[in-house]
């Protein structure tokens, strides 16, 4: 049974490039929630997408964008990136939106903005 | 809106000895409580979660954590260190739904000979 998955692993950017960072939930999960981690905090969400749609979203900038696939996969695109946006991206995948079990997590996308 | 507080962002300890990590806690409604644990190059596991069932919650590798409205807190215990416990640890709240978390800062674990 595949757990969450990301990719790619690692990525290097230059300011003001796109980026775009991909998830596949563990099978059976249906909603998909992405996590910002910057060095040395703890992971800020970003939003939640279920059935297609966002469904919550953290104080994070228009310039964070993302889908969900029918498949339930989704993708997190960045525009305009900016240093500050150096982090690790974690992808997060559980059953429906008020589910109280367990989130299971990816790797992690460690996107580096030069 | 919820917010948690980890004091202590280095705690080391000796392996077999008590393990305390720190959580306080702030929700303008009744929480949901959780303790992550991330391995280095790692994304986050669940250790252990309090729902309002009981409020002493028993985890998975011998941690548990204990709710207390009173003080606001729900601290992550474990009676003897072993060196595989070295990590960093996440507390974490939210309103009753599992998607949208609030972390703390983390504290990492050090566990010595």
């Amino acid at each position: 049974d595949a757990g969450v998955t990301q990719s790619p692993t690692h990525l290097i950017k230059t300011r003001g490039q796109q980026v775009t960072l991909r998830c596949s939930p563990k099978s059976g999960h249906d909603t998909v929630s992405w996590y910002q981690q910057a060095l040395g905090q703890g992971p800020q969400f970003i939003f939640q997408y279920y059935e297609e749609e966002e469904r919550q979203r953290g104080n994070f900038p228009d310039r964070f964008s993302g889908h969900q696939f029918p498949n339930y996969s989704s993708e997190l695109n960045v525009n305009a990136l900016l240093l500050g946006d150096s982090a690790l991206y974690l992808c997060a995948s559980s059953f429906g939106t008020r589910d109280t079990g367990e989130l299971f997590f990816g790797e992690g996308s460690r996107l580096t903005v030069l | 809106a919820q917010s948690v507080t980890q004091l202590g962002s280095h705690v080391s300890v000796s392996e077999g000895a008590l393990v305390l990590l720190r959580c306080n806690y702030s929700s303008s409604v009744p929480p949901y409580l959780f303790w992550y644990v991330q391995y280095p190059n790692q994304g986050l596991q669940l250790l252990l979660k309090y729902t309002s069932a009981a409020t002493l919650v028993k985890g998975i590798n011998g941690f548990e954590a204990e709710f207390k409205k009173s003080e606001t807190s729900f601290h992550l215990t474990k009676p003897s260190a072993h060196m595989s416990d070295a990590a960093e640890y996440f507390c974490a709240v939210s309103a009753g739904t599992a998607s949208k978390l609030t972390f703390g800062t983390g504290t990492r674990l050090q566990v010595t000979l």
